[in-house]
């Protein structure tokens, strides 16, 4: 059974910093998807990435695949208040496109 | 274009009693998924279904029913609720294929006394 773990749990920063979070898996992913969910909402895609070392950029949020595709990280820049919300990272199977999340990382972006 | 919507919202429910919480997508979906998120745990897949008339267990199915009769519904049924069964549940649509992404409704909070 695959095993998504994302750090840190928790983060709370004040706006303009900069900060990192980390999806890694007990093994390869097929393709690895990372949401966004806010307070009384359901998750919303932010990215798909597949290949090994890719990295997709989306305004000031950067998305980079490990090389061995077992790991990745959200790099976001310059926070503001609307990054608030629960990041999860999905591992999606090939056939029937099911999604393996991870426990997610809770944002709080203080103005 | 209203998505994924649930209903209902929110319920509270007694141990034994019996609910079912609607999904409809009006997106054309083949696929359709059923996940609880509770605290720390992330999204756990209860059952999904590949089209209309198929439905499949995922990785928590114990407890829980579902049935796709039309292809923009998708039900789920708690037969004889239980207090480990409180939960957000969140229901999602995808167009079949490799990397598509999953479209989700809004969730429904389900307590069980």
């Amino acid at each position: 059974t695959q095993l998504l773990e994302q750090s840190p749990q928790f983060l709370s920063i004040q706006e303009g910093e900069n900060l990192t979070v980390y999806c890694n898996s007990s093994s390869v992913f097929s393709s690895l998807q990372w949401y966004r969910q806010e307070p009384g909402e359901g998750p919303v895609l932010l990215v798909t990435v597949v290949t090994g070392g890719e990295v997709k950029k989306l305004k000031r949020l950067t998305f980079q695949f490990g090389d061995a595709r077992k790991d990745s990280s959200l790099h976001i820049t310059a926070a503001q208040p609307g990054d608030t919300g629960l990041y999860l990272c999905a591992d999606q199977e090939t056939s029937g496109s099911r999604l393996t999340f991870g426990e997610g990382t809770q944002l709080t972006v203080n103005p | 274009n209203a998505g994924v919507t649930q209903t209902p919202k929110f319920r509270v429910l007694k141990t034994g009693q019996s609910m079912t919480l609607l999904c409809a997508q009006d997106m054309n979906h083949e696929y359709m998924y059923w996940y609880r998120q509770d605290p720390g745990m992330g999204l756990r897949l209860i059952h999904y279904s590949v089209g209309e008339g198929t439905t499949a267990k995922g990785e928590v199915p114990d407890g829980y029913n579902v049935s796709r009769l039309k292809k923009q519904n998708f039900l789920l049924g708690l037969e004889s609720a239980a207090p480990s069964q409180t939960s957000v549940y969140f229901c999602a649509s995808s167009y079949s294929g490799v990397l598509q992404p999953q479209h989700f409704g809004d969730g429904t909070r389900l307590s069980i006394l």
